[in-house]
């Protein structure tokens, strides 16, 4: 079946260290992704998004690469912080409305 | 400038009985969708709403659960008879347009407890 997953439930960086979270899909045929941030307690919330015809997208302190060859999606967060610690999910549009999910990446930022 | 709102934030019920959730839209916003999220998991879409419609209803089990959107008031997600396995935290979103490249802003979910 067609699924968007993560290659990582885990992730523990230092404060002020560069963040790599990375995610694979299945669906040659999306053209649209996203990367949602979601803290304890909370709804996603949308951070970056990068379009099929793109192979990169930045934003503040945050990166999206695309590689379309090897269906593979990435977000770095420059100099991370402790307000980053959240769980990190990439998401794809299914249909014109249907967003499908990964499991997510959980991120501990030390200090 | 409220954004998506959803109530109660948790909500504990014991096995045969129903869950009601609620979720109040952005402010002009027409276009409600409910995803549900198990532990450990990420979420899943479960049905699509324009006010009074259904539009897809798909990833909604077809037994017990039900979802509405009046023309006047907050969606309603309702579950029957809830089991155990219907303990997860349920998300609504909503959006100006739909299609493609339109914006869900999600609410801070309902986490249902099942006894």
């Amino acid at each position: 079946g067609e699924s968007v997953g993560l290659h990582l439930p885990t992730l523990s960086v230092q404060e002020g260290d560069n963040s790599i979270i990375n995610c694979a899909y299945s669906n040659s045929a999306s053209d649209y992704f996203i990367w949602y941030k979601q803290e304890s307690g909370k709804g996603p919330q949308f951070i970056i998004d990068i379009r099929s015809n793109m192979d990169k997208r930045q934003g503040q302190r945050v990166t999206v690469l695309l590689n379309k060859t090897v269906k593979h999606l990435s977000l770095q967060i420059a100099a991370t912080q402790p307000g980053d610690s959240a769980v990190y999910f990439c998401a794809e549009w299914g249909n014109d409305y249907k967003l499908s999910f990964g499991a997510g990446t959980t991120v501990t930022v030390r200090a | 400038n409220a954004g998506v709102m959803q109530n109660p934030r948790h909500l504990v019920r014991r096995r045969g009985q129903e869950a009601r959730l609620r979720c109040s839209p952005v402010k002009g916003h027409s276009h409600v969708y409910w995803y549900r999220q198990l532990p450990e998991e990420g979420l899943k879409f479960m049905v699509y709403l324009q006010k009074e419609n259904i539009i897809d209803e798909s990833g909604m089990p077809k037994e017990r659960f039900s979802a509405e959107f009046p023309k006047e008031g907050p969606s309603i997600l309702r579950i029957q008879q809830v089991v155990r396995g219907d303990s997860a935290a349920y998300f609504c979103a909503s959006s100006l347009r739909t299609g493609a490249h339109n914006e869900q802003f999600f609410g801070p979910g309902t986490r249902l407890t099942v006894l």
